[in-house]
């Protein structure tokens, strides 16, 4: 089955540490996104990738690295310097061009990994 | 900037019945797509419905249509025939298309309960 993995579902994480979420597609697609999402606001953009290698901010990236060593693969670190890091995050996939047919233009989500600062 | 707003944080309806959720967003893009995702309890996203801009024709899937005003960038969603299993968040969200990767650009949400 092709699809989206997130782990772990649910993650804890101390004030002062990093953590790592994991993201992986066997879609063949070349973007990745991360997104993120609080109660009662839709998802916002963290970072997004259009190839190995190769990465972009979005509209919240301070605070948070991310690296595409590989095309199935694009993990988020949640850094110390991310001042309210509780939220719900997920990851996304897409291909890129102007190319007509079902899902050409469609980004498919992972099912999330909600972290939580104690 | 895009901005994409959902005016209504939640809706009823009844089961088998029908609802629209309501979705305004501005742009000054002329190339785009508009989508409508739902959030279960179980948080995973699902695409429901989407629509080119470059197409004046509504989209419709089984009992799920779009009514899209293009020159009032207004874009809802209409569920026909309302199920339990409809009882979610339903996000409208945006996309330039642009032949590389663009983030979409959400809505607040719209929490949509079903009612017996």
């Amino acid at each position: 089955d092709g699809g989206i993995t997130q782990s772990p579902k649910y993650l804890f994480r101390k004030e002062g540490q990093n953590v790592t979420l994991s993201c992986e597609q066997n879609l063949n697609h070349d973007a990745m996104y991360w997104y993120r999402q609080d109660p009662g606001q839709g998802l916002r953009l963290i970072y997004y990738s259009q190839i190995v290698n190769d990465f972009q901010k979005g509209d919240i990236a301070e605070g948070y690295s991310v690296s595409r060593e590989k095309k199935e693969s694009f993990p988020l670190t949640v850094t110390s310097a991310q001042k309210n890091p509780t939220a719900f995050y997920l990851c996304a996939s897409s291909i890129i061009g102007r190319v007509a047919g079902p899902s050409y233009n469609e980004q498919f989500f992972g099912p999330g990994t909600r972290l939580t600062v104690l | 900037a895009q901005t994409v707003t959902q005016s209504q944080p939640e809706m009823s309806v009844q089961e088998a019945e029908t609802v629209t959720l309501s979705c305004t967003y501005d742009t000054s893009e002329s190339d785009y797509y508009l989508f409508w995702y739902k959030q279960p309890p179980s948080r995973q996203m699902i695409l429901v419905i989407r629509q080119e801009a470059y197409k004046q024709q509504n989209a419709t899937e089984n009992r799920f249509s779009v009514n899209f005003q293009k020159a009032a960038k207004s874009f809802s969603l209409k569920i026909s025939d309302s199920q339990l299993g409809d009882a979610a968040m339903y996000f409208c969200a945006y996309r330039r298309n642009t032949g590389t990767a663009s983030k979409l650009t959400f809505g607040t949400g719209t929490r949509l309960q079903v009612t017996l």
